[in-house]
């Protein structure tokens, strides 16, 4: 089974802080992403990360960046932690479309940070 | 842009019946488009993947139909059991891009012994 695995459930911060979210899956999936998930606005992409040190912009990559060194870590960073960035992250992680089945991938997802910004 | 839409938000079932989960998508060039379970404070569980060539899978109790030319997707449960109550969600992947998911906001089920 594929497992995706988020550092913390959940995370108090203070407004100003740097935070970091980790994220790490042990089935060599060269994708790896990062959403965030608000109540109304459904999940929306942050980040996305296609092999190591590579990374792309998603939706709404203001406030973010991300880090990606190994392939088994993508890691969402917080520069200075704002009360509107209080939302629940999740990470998910795929093989690229051109491989298996048809070149389709599902991604799977870790079970989320839930992050509160003080 | 591409946008999802899953109607209804949220539906009360006794146990036992079959339903139907809608979504529909605004751009119909897509890649594949895939249906998720979420529990609450939960992530994502993955149930069916529908490749853009394909018209349905079967998965168990599940079965996810796709009409492209249409925009439309439906997931089919049958029998439904208290179990199967938690936030069913739709995404696609448009063709070209083959990474990045769109998402429906989601169908709330709730499955009454």
């Amino acid at each position: 089974d594929v497992k995706v695995t988020q550092s913390s459930r959940y995370l108090v911060k203070r407004t100003g802080e740097k935070v970091f979210l980790e994220c790490v899956q042990d089935m060599d999936h060269e994708n790896m992403f990062w959403y965030r998930q608000d109540p109304g606005l459904g999940l929306r992409l942050i980040y996305f990360s296609y092999d190591v040190k590579m990374k792309e912009k998603g939706d709404i990559p203001e406030g973010y960046s991300v880090s990606r060194e190994k392939k088994e870590r993508f890691s969402l960073i917080l520069e200075s932690a704002s009360t509107n960035q209080t939302s629940m992250y999740l990470c998910a992680s795929s093989l690229p479309a051109t491989s298996g089945q048809g070149g389709n991938q599902p991604q799977y997802f870790g079970d989320g940070t839930r992050l509160s910004i003080l | 842009k591409q946008e999802v839409t899953q109607i209804p938000a949220a539906l009360s079932v006794p146990e036992g019946e079959n339903l139907v989960l809608n979504c529909s998508f605004t751009d119909s060039a897509i890649y594949n488009l895939q249906w998720f379970r979420q529990d609450p404070g939960k992530g994502l569980t993955s149930l069916l993947l529908i490749q853009s060539s394909q018209r349905e899978q079967t998965s168990g109790r599940l079965n996810a139909s796709l009409d492209k030319s249409s925009g439309r997707s439906t997931l089919y449960i049958a029998a439904s059991q208290p179990g199967d109550s938690a936030t069913y969600l739709c995404a696609v992947i448009l063709g070209g891009s083959a990474r990045q998911l769109t998402f429906g906001s989601g169908t709330q089920l709730t499955v009454l012994p």
